[in-house]
C-alpha cells in the first residue's frame, strides 16, 4: 500500500544533542510537511517542501531545518533540543492541488532527558 | 491571521446516537474542508473533504458547509464507542495556498 512512513515511532534524546527524524513516501506526492503536535493543541506547521523548494513558517525557531534529498524521503533535524520541543512530529505529504487532502504519517513522538 | 475554531469538548454522547461537531474558519475565500480524526497517542486520518456547499455523505459521516456562514459540520450517525476521538477539522485558503489550518479539535467519548 503507498504509505507515508516515519522513523523512528519514539525517540529518547537528552537536552541540547542533536536529533534527526525522517519521513518516507510511496505516493509520489510534491509536497512534503512538517507539523509539531503537543498535547491538546492542533498540528503546527513547522515547514514544508514543494519540490525541492523549501517553505518555511515564521515562527519556526532556527533550531529546527529540514532536508529533502529526493522525492520520497525528508527529514526534521533540531539542532539543539531544549525540553519545550518535545512533542509529537509529523510528517504530511500530500499532491500540488488545493483539493487534495494531506496524509499523514504514525509520527515520531520525541522524548526530552 | 486565518484561524479554525471548535468546541474543545468533549463531547459525549450515548452508543448509536447522532454526534454533531462544528468549526468555524475566519478565511473567507477558503476553498476545501477536510475533518480527521485523531485517536489518543496517534497520527491524524482523513475521514471527510468537502469542497461545495451543501451535504456530503459517506457511510456513517456526513459533512455539511456553509461558506456564506463560514460554518462546516461534521455528523456521525449511529455512534460507536471506537468512534472516540479527538476530530479535527482543517481548512485550506483560495488561490494557490495549500497549507492547511487546523483547529484545535473537538474530543468526542461515545459512552456504551
Amino acid at each position: 500500500d503507498a504509505m507515508v512512513i516515519q522513523n523512528p515511532r519514539y525517540q529518547v534524546t537528552q537536552f541540547g544533542k542533536p536529533v534527526t527524524l525522517s519521513c518516507s513516501q510511496t505516493l509520489n506526492h510534491n509536497v512534503m510537511y512538517w507539523y509539531q503536535q503537543k498535547s491538546s493543541q492542533a498540528p503546527k506547521l513547522l515547514f514544508h517542501y514543494y519540490d525541492k523548494d523549501f517553505n518555511n513558517e515564521a515562527d519556526t525557531p532556527d533550531n529546527f531545518q529540514s532536508r529533502r534529498p529526493n522525492t520520497s524521503f525528508c527529514f526534521l533535524d533540531i539542532r539543539s533540543p531544549g525540553l519545550g520541543d518535545a512533542a509529537m512530529y509529523l510528517c504530511a505529504t500530500s499532491r500540488y492541488d488545493r483539493d487534495q487532502p494531506q496524509h499523514f504519517g504514525d509520527g515520531t513522538r520525541l522524548s526530552i532527558l | 491571521q486565518k484561524e479554525v475554531e471548535q468546541n474543545s469538548g468533549p463531547l459525549s454522547v450515548p452508543e448509536g446516537a447522532i454526534a454533531s461537531l462544528n468549526c468555524t474558519y475566519s478565511d473567507r475565500v477558503s476553498q476545501s474542508f477536510f475533518w480527521y480524526r485523531q485517536y489518543s497517542g496517534k497520527s491524524p486520518e482523513l475521514i471527510m473533504s468537502i469542497y461545495s456547499n451543501g451535504d456530503k455523505e459517506d457511510g456513517r459521516f456526513t459533512a455539511q458547509l456553509n461558506k456564506a456562514s463560514q460554518y462546516v459540520s461534521l455528523l456521525i450517525r449511529d455512534s460507536q464507542p471506537s468512534d472516540s476521538a479527538t476530530y479535527l477539522c482543517a481548512v485550506r485558503g483560495g488561490g494557490s495556498n495549500y497549507k492547511l489550518t487546523f483547529g484545535k479539535g473537538t474530543l468526542l467519548t461515545v459512552n456504551p
